[in-house]
């Protein structure tokens, strides 16, 4: 079974500065999805970015990037000039994309990420 | 945003009673989806739905059913009510099931 792991449980960044989130998973798949969610104290679930597994370039959105490591089984977002807004849980999340059970998400449990002014 | 809007938002409820959220969404897409999210747990997989009238389970499905008799709209029932049950539900529609779940705003059950 996949699982996926967030090895944070807090984070606290400088407005303006650079932070790293850290997400690993385990797998046997070749072809699969990565995603980050943030969730803000209004609780919406928000798809910050993801990463298909077949592309070797990180994605990037707007100040939010991700450090794609296939082999090591890695997944960090990097979140640049932070925002008070950024305050947030950010969820960590895998899906399969073939085969069975290619609809199911696996989320990690998550890092509270705390943005001081 | 994707058009997804659950009711209630909030709910109380004893131990023992039905309870029944619902989850509607103007989007249009085949698949919609239930979890749970506690602390400690991130967010886990309850039912979901793949079409009209079919559902199956996901990893936490014990003591929840679903319903689905329009593409708008997906129903998660409690038939009774535990304690354990006391959870921020959240669900989540996405197109195929291969593309980007979305998800709607959520709804906090406490179970007395």
């Amino acid at each position: 079974a996949q699982t996926v792991t967030q090895s944070q449980p807090e984070m606290s960044v400088q407005e303006a500065e650079t932070v790293t989130l850290s997400c690993t998973y385990d797998t046997s798949e070749s072809d699969y999805y990565l995603f980050w969610y943030k969730q803000p104290p209004s609780r919406q679930m928000i798809l910050v970015i993801r990463q298909e597994a077949y592309k070797q370039q990180n994605a990037t959105e707007n100040r939010f990037s991700v450090n794609f490591q296939k082999a090591a089984k890695s997944f960090s977002l990097k979140i640049s000039d932070s925002q008070l807004g950024d305050a947030a849980m950010y969820f960590c999340a895998y899906r399969r994309n073939s085969g069975g059970s290619n609809y199911k998400l696996t989320f990690g449990k998550g890092t509270l990420l705390t943005v001081n002014p | 945003d994707a058009g997804i809007t659950q009711s209630p938002r909030h709910k109380v409820t004893e131990t023992g009673t039905p309870v029944t959220l619902r989850c509607h969404q103007t989007e249009n897409h085949r698949y919609m989806y239930w979890y749970r999210q506690d602390p400690g747990h991130g967010l886990r997989l309850i039912h979901y739905s793949y079409g009209v009238k079919d559902t199956d389970k996901g990893e936490v499905s014990d003591g929840y059913s679903v319903s689905r008799s329009k593409t708008e709209d997906f129903l998660l029932t409690l038939e009774s009510a535990t304690s354990s049950q006391t959870s921020v539900y959240f669900c989540a529609i996405s197109a195929t099931s291969q593309d980007t779940q979305y998800f709607g705003p959520g709804t906090r059950l406490t179970v007395l």
